[in-house]
């Protein structure tokens, strides 16, 4: 699985938009892109995932830059409950034993 | 609709004890997976499962052992628990015939585990 790298730390006022960035200059043309978060205390949560193009669904917003070497997570209107830990995760989707390897993430935080 | 629980969410027990993690998902997913969560370590895979009786160790399995007789359930147990394994362990499963979602993980809640 490529490696991932993301800011340690970011802030964001509340009501604005998150962006989250990951860079994966080692990514192979087969390896998605996953986005799973993590609230204090809590088991992680998926939010997203793409390959090439741009997704959307109902919590954020993934692009992926046309190289594929990056990518930079959306969350349109940060909440207060968005604060968390945000991972970005490369692999191969084999649809098969899917262990995660979840690095040190970027901690998010919403400010009032 | 109880997703994927985890019990109990808090344990506090002595070293050398056995100790037994339950998770249970409802979703009748055919990929269960057990992680621990130390501070700077992040989440370890520690053992995972593709399907009942069919199990493999991941990252750092040295001192649990897994079972899995149903499909719905995956125990992790601690044979003679260790100060090291104090840990917040997560269960999570998953399932590839899930239309428009692959490798996509659904975790529990965790359990507090304190070995002292």
């Amino acid at each position: 699985d490529a490696k991932t790298t993301q800011p340690p730390s970011m802030d964001c006022a509340e009501g604005r938009a998150a962006n989250l960035p990951c860079n994966h200059s080692t990514i192979s043309g087969n390896e998605y892109v996953y986005w799973y978060r993590q609230i204090h205390s809590q088991g992680p949560q998926y939010i997203i995932h793409g390959l090439k193009n741009n997704e959307t669904n109902e919590m954020a917003s993934l692009i992926i830059t046309e190289d594929r070497k990056s990518s930079t997570l959306i969350l349109p209107h940060a909440t207060l409950r968005d604060t968390a830990v945000y991972y970005c995760i490369v692999r191969v989707a084999m649809g098969g034993a899917q262990k995660l390897v979840f690095g040190q993430g970027t901690r998010l935080t919403i400010n009032p | 609709d109880a997703g994927i629980t985890q019990s109990p969410r808090y344990k506090i027990t002595e070293t050398g004890r056995q100790v037994t993690l339950m998770c249970h998902q409802t979703w009748s997913h055919s990929y269960m997976f057990w992680y621990r969560q130390d501070l700077g370590h992040g989440l370890r895979l520690i053992y995972y499962s593709a399907a009942a009786d069919i199990t493999d160790k991941g990252e750092v399995p040295d001192g649990y052992v897994v079972s899995r007789s149903k499909t719905e359930n995956f125990p992790l147990t601690l044979e003679s628990a260790t100060r090291s394994q104090t840990s917040v362990y997560f269960c999570a499963s998953s399932d590839p015939r899930v239309a428009g979602v692959t490798d996509t993980q659904y975790f529990g809640p965790g359990t507090r585990l304190t070995v002292l």
